[in-house]
């Protein structure tokens, strides 16, 4: 089976830095990856990893260690548009089958 | 900036009926998916499809389910046979090709109500 796991909730203050970790158990992995939604809307693609490594993309940054088949997701310069939930999804080989973890609620404060 | 589009965004039907959910994929992606999401809930992948044909599913679409990309732009989820549990957000994703930066773009999605 696949499994994976998330902190539920984050609490952070504006400007600061906040990172969500992301472990997990598939057969087949494929590559890593993050999606932001927002209350009432879709899921946002965020960042992808299919090697070791960080991956950087503004703000955001992404890391995957395949070997502890562990990620993360680091948000930097936290504004209070970042309040969302964040999901971790492992895709498996050939890449057509994304399953997603339970989400991690980051709340920012002022 | 091309989008992925759904219609309905809201559909409420009995027990027991059969909807039709209907996504159109941007227009130069070759690969789509379905999920679904129960309220406050995490998004479950259901199916991917690729070159007119299920590329992988997943153990909620049984028999009661099935896709189809019936002309050059739409791809639709029919739900046969309606039940209380199905009750959800249904996204519609789409991707130019899996496994590269694999970013799936998702549409607004539908949200199906069963009575």
């Amino acid at each position: 089976g696949q499994s994976l796991e998330q902190p539920s909730e984050v609490t952070a203050v504006e400007g600061a830095i906040v990172q969500i970790n992301c472990t997990y158990q598939t057969s087949g992995f494929y590559g890593l990856s993050w999606y932001q939604q927002h209350d009432g809307g879709a899921p946002t693609f965020l960042s992808y990893n299919a090697l070791d490594g960080l991956e950087e993309t503004g703000r955001f940054s992404s890391f995957l260690s395949r070997s502890d088949s562990y990620g993360y997701l680091l948000l930097q310069e936290l504004q209070m548009k970042d309040s969302a939930s964040y999901f971790c999804a492992v895709l498996n080989t050939g890449g057509f089958k994304t399953i997603f973890g339970a989400g991690t609620r980051l709340f920012v404060k002022a | 900036e091309p989008e992925v589009t759904q219609t309905p965004s809201h559909q409420v039907t009995q027990m027991g009926q059969e909807v039709i959910l209907r996504c159109v994929p941007i227009s130069n992606h070759l690969y789509f998916y379905w999920y679904r999401q129960i309220l406050g809930q995490k998004v479950e992948f259901l199916v991917s499809f690729y070159n007119n044909e299920i590329s992988e599913k997943s153990e909620i679409f049984d028999d009661q389910f099935s896709v189809e990309r019936p002309d050059g732009s739409n791809f639709t989820l029919k739900i046969r046979s309606t039940k209380l549990e199905d009750s959800a957000m249904y996204f519609c994703a789409s991707s130019e090709a899996p496994g590269s930066s694999n970013e799936q773009f998702f549409g607004p999605g539908t949200r199906l109500t069963v009575l």
